[in-house]
């Protein structure tokens, strides 16, 4: 069974742009769960999607935001993107909102 | 506040010596409990997972975890560490209600564990 996958691997944008990083949840799962790993402040809970509705949200600027599709994969932009928000941005996936979380690998953001 | 604390932000064992990362939790309720383990540069792995019933919990790679109610604790115990087991563990929590951290889960700082040979 194919774990969560994301892409790409690797991001560098510079300041004021915007990015977008994707992510596949394991078949059958239909919660998406996004996170913030940054140097020194941790995990941070950013989304959660399910059924394509947005769930709930972390305390992140509106800069930062998302989508589910019909078949549960899920987007994340970040816009007008700063250097603080280099970081580790991990995906995780789940059947439904109270069960475990599956992560993904990551996708890197660099913001230069 | 809901919070997950890991006292230890660094520790240091030689492989084959028993291993025990410390958790502790403060809820309102109890939540649902987890250890996740992460290598440098890579996603997070889970171990295992504590909902209800035994307090007593086993997980992969020979990891088990302990509940206990009186002390808001869930600790994560290894009788006998590996080399391989080198990397950072995180404890996490989520309410398992609704509310504003429906969904969310809480990480703890994460605890480095290195293994010497």
């Amino acid at each position: 069974e194919a774990g969560v996958t994301q892409s790409p691997t690797h991001l560098i944008k510079p300041r004021g742009q915007q990015a977008t990083l994707r992510c596949s949840p394991i078949s059958g799962h239909t919660s998406v769960y996004w996170y913030q790993q940054a140097l020194g402040l941790g995990l941070q809970f950013l989304l959660w999607y399910d059924e394509g509705e947005e769930r709930n949200r972390g305390n992140f600027p509106p800069r930062f935001s998302g989508r589910q599709f019909p078949n549960y994969s899920s987007e994340l932009n970040v816009n007008a993107l700063e250097l603080e928000d280099s970081a580790l941005y991990l995906c995780a996936s789940s059947w439904r909102g109270r069960d475990e979380q599956y992560f993904g690998p990551g996708t890197r953001l660099t913001v230069t | 506040a809901q919070s997950v604390t890991q006292p230890d932000i660094h520790i240091t064992v030689s492989e084959g010596a028993s291993l025990e990362l410390r958790c502790n939790y403060s809820y309102g309720a109890t939540p649902y409990l987890f250890w996740y383990v992460q290598s440098p540069g890579q996603g997070l792995q889970l171990l295992l997972k504590y909902f209800s019933g035994d307090t007593l919990v086993q997980g992969i790679k020979g990891f088990e975890a302990e509940f206990k109610r009186s002390q808001s604790s869930f600790n994560l115990r290894k009788p006998s560490v590996h080399w391989s087991d080198a990397a950072e563990y995180f404890c996490a929590a989520i309410i398992n209600a609704g509310g504003t951290s429906y969904g969310k889960l809480t990480f703890g700082q994460g605890t480095i564990l290195t293994v010497h040979p």
